[in-house]
Parts: C-alpha cells; structure tokens; sequence
C-alpha cells in the first residue's frame, strides 16, 4: 500500500490570490491524480500529473488555472490560481499503484 | 447517461440489517471496481476492489461483480452505526484503454439507525 501525505490540510485564501498543494507519496506509485470534490457533491478528475512533462487536463480544466508539477515519481503539486469562491472545495491527490487508488487526506481550501 | 451511476439516495437501514448499494458503468473496457467509504469532512477509503466476474467477500463486506451486466454492488451485512457514510463507486480502465483513469459516481449516503 501507499501513504499519500497533502499539505496545507486546510486553508482560508483570500480572493484573487493562488495556493499550492503539495503531495508526497512514501512509495514508487504509476499515476498521480488530482481530484476536486465541492460540497455535497463526487469527486471530479482535474488532471493526471504527468512525470517530467505537462499535465494531462480533463475538459473544464486548464493549465492557467491549475499547473501541475510532478518533478519526480513521489511528488505533485497543484496551484489553485487567482482564487475565487467558486474554488472552495476540497482536492484530493490520488495515486495508484498495482491497480489500486489511493488517496491523500485532502486540502480543505475555503475562498473568501 | 453518466459513465458511473450509483442507485440514488439517501439509504436509511436499521441496525443488523443487510444495506445493498448498486452501481452500473458504461465502459465495457472496465478493469478494476472499487468500493470507497467517505464519511463526512474524510477522504475516502478504500473498502473493496474486484477485478474478476463474481462474489468477493472481506468481512461484513461483499463485493459483488458482473461485467456482462456492468454492474457491481456491494452488501454491508449486519450494518452498524459506524457504517452510516456516502459510499462512491469507482471504476478504472487501464493505462492502455482510458489512460488508467478512474471515474467515481455521485456516491449514495448510507444511514444506518440504532
């Protein structure tokens, strides 16, 4: 199994500013997810963080609102940029190892 | 029609009763099944996976997989308080087929009274 730690666990941003989550995973993973989750709602794909190259966005999301690095096999970031209150949520990294998700414990991220 | 569809909710179960939560997909390519529990402020965790056509069980817990039918349930036997959450269904293709990617459904809320 993988051990996925995020950072900040939760966050109050202020409006127009952006804020990057860190996710570490404490073992050799083959895909690095991040998922946003809005209140009272599933948890929606933003993108696959891609080792060393750009990240692979779903539709609805762009590079310009959230890059994503993933410098090596064990670490992403995302940015949340240009806050709004639109983008309180949680965001989850996710990685899978042989076959299985995993999932960090989520950033807590409220836009005022 | 969405890729993954859980039966809507909320389910209320009295405790020692059997829940049955369903879940179908679109995908037929579909690999891996998962069943996430997320209680509320949590991430979710992992309770089952299946990958193979018929009963997986792992406890109170079984997991139940039919790919003819794209369907995959799961039944909470015995329920307890402890299991009222909203429980996602999740599926994965492979790295080949839908890039390895997964996709959840909205989740059902589960709502087991003593």
């Amino acid at each position: 199994s993988a051990v996925i730690s995020q950072k900040p666990s939760r966050d109050i941003c202020q409006r127009g500013t952006s804020l990057t989550i860190q996710c570490q995973v404490d073992s050799q993973v083959t895909m690095m997810f991040w998922y946003r989750q809005q209140p009272g709602q599933s948890l929606t794909l933003i993108a696959t963080a891609n080792q060393g190259s750009e990240a692979t966005y779903e539709s609805g999301f762009v590079i310009d609102k959230f890059p994503i690095s993933r410098p090596n096999l064990t670490f992403s970031t995302l940015t949340v940029s240009n806050m709004s209150p639109e983008d309180s949520s949680i965001y989850l990294c996710s990685a899978t190892g042989w076959d299985t998700i995993y999932f960090g414990e989520g950033s807590w991220l409220t836009v005022v | 029609q969405k890729e993954v569809e859980q039966n809507s909710g909320p389910l209320s179960v009295p405790e020692g009763a059997i829940a049955s939560l369903n879940c179908t997909y679109s995908d037929r390519v579909s690999q891996s099944f998962f069943w996430y529990r997320q209680y509320s402020g949590k991430s979710p965790e992992l309770i089952m996976s299946i990958y193979s056509n018929g009963d997986k069980e792992d406890g109170r817990f079984t997991a139940q997989l039919n790919k003819a039918s794209q369907y995959v349930s799961l039944l909470i036997r015995d329920s307890q308080p402890s299991d009222s959450a909203t429980y996602l269904c999740a599926v994965k293709g492979s790295a080949n087929t839908n890039a390895g990617k997964s996709t959840f459904g909205d989740g059902t809320t589960l709502t087991v009274k003593p």
